[in-house]
């Protein structure tokens, strides 16, 4: 398996909801990563987790919740979102630090209303 | 975070080669990549250079690395138009997790 998959594909949620994120995969990877990607604009940086702790945050607001429950799952718990929130979030995975390159998600396209 | 700078347009017809270029800032760098992005798709890692090597060349795909002006170029040859995508190139500095990818390059294939 070489894939990372990530669930839902597409979400709509309303500004009230509390929704979550998924993430998975079976490379063995030991780093994992959520950007969030606006149209025809480069990937974000997120958050990085590495041996399944996080290692880096980017100063995300705290209705954005990370968790990673063991090495093949990360999960993103969104929370009283905004609409300028609505961007594609995309997950990655590495075998180790970033100068492996990393292996992407299709992303979960997220529209809050 | 690194200042990675690509244009953000290209359009070439079907057949001719493409280059797309990108200049990086870092020069710790220890790889540097090529991602494409189709229209509502993730990142496809298409190849990627270490930092001590000049070119690398992958069927239709060559990588050229400039290291003294921190300058990085990927051509296409034969171009079709299933290579439309957006192109994003990425540098990964010596330490930490830590990607910074260009501001990505639209290319247009036209028939």
């Amino acid at each position: 398996d070489t894939e990372v998959t990530q669930t839902p594909k597409h979400l709509v949620m309303g500004m009230t909801n509390k929704k979550s994120l998924k993430c998975e995969q079976h490379m063995g990877h030991r780093a994992m990563y959520w950007y969030k990607q606006k149209a025809k604009k480069p990937p974000e940086l997120m958050f990085v987790y590495s041996y399944e702790k996080l290692s880096i945050n980017e100063s995300v607001p705290s209705r954005f919740s990370p968790e990673c429950p063991n090495s093949s799952l990360l999960n993103l718990h969104l929370h009283a979102l905004q609409p300028e929130d609505s961007a594609l979030y995309l997950c990655a995975s590495s075998q180790g630090p970033a100068s492996y390159g990393y292996t992407f998600g299709s992303g979960t396209r997220l529209t809050v209303v | 975070g690194e200042d990675v700078e690509q244009s953000l347009f290209l359009s070439v017809r079907e057949g001719d080669s493409s280059v797309i270029n990108c200049t990086y800032t870092d020069s710790s760098s220890t790889y540097l990549y090529w991602y494409k992005q189709e229209p509502g798709a993730g990142l496809q890692l298409l190849t990627y250079i270490f930092s001590n090597m000049d070119m690398k060349q992958d069927q239709r795909l060559t990588v050229l690395l400039n290291k003294k002006d921190k300058h990085l170029s990927l051509r296409i040859a034969d171009t079709q138009t299933g290579d439309s995508a957006i192109y994003f190139c990425a540098e990964s500095p010596n330490t930490g997790n830590q990607f910074y990818f260009g501001t990505g390059t639209s290319l247009t294939v036209i028939p």
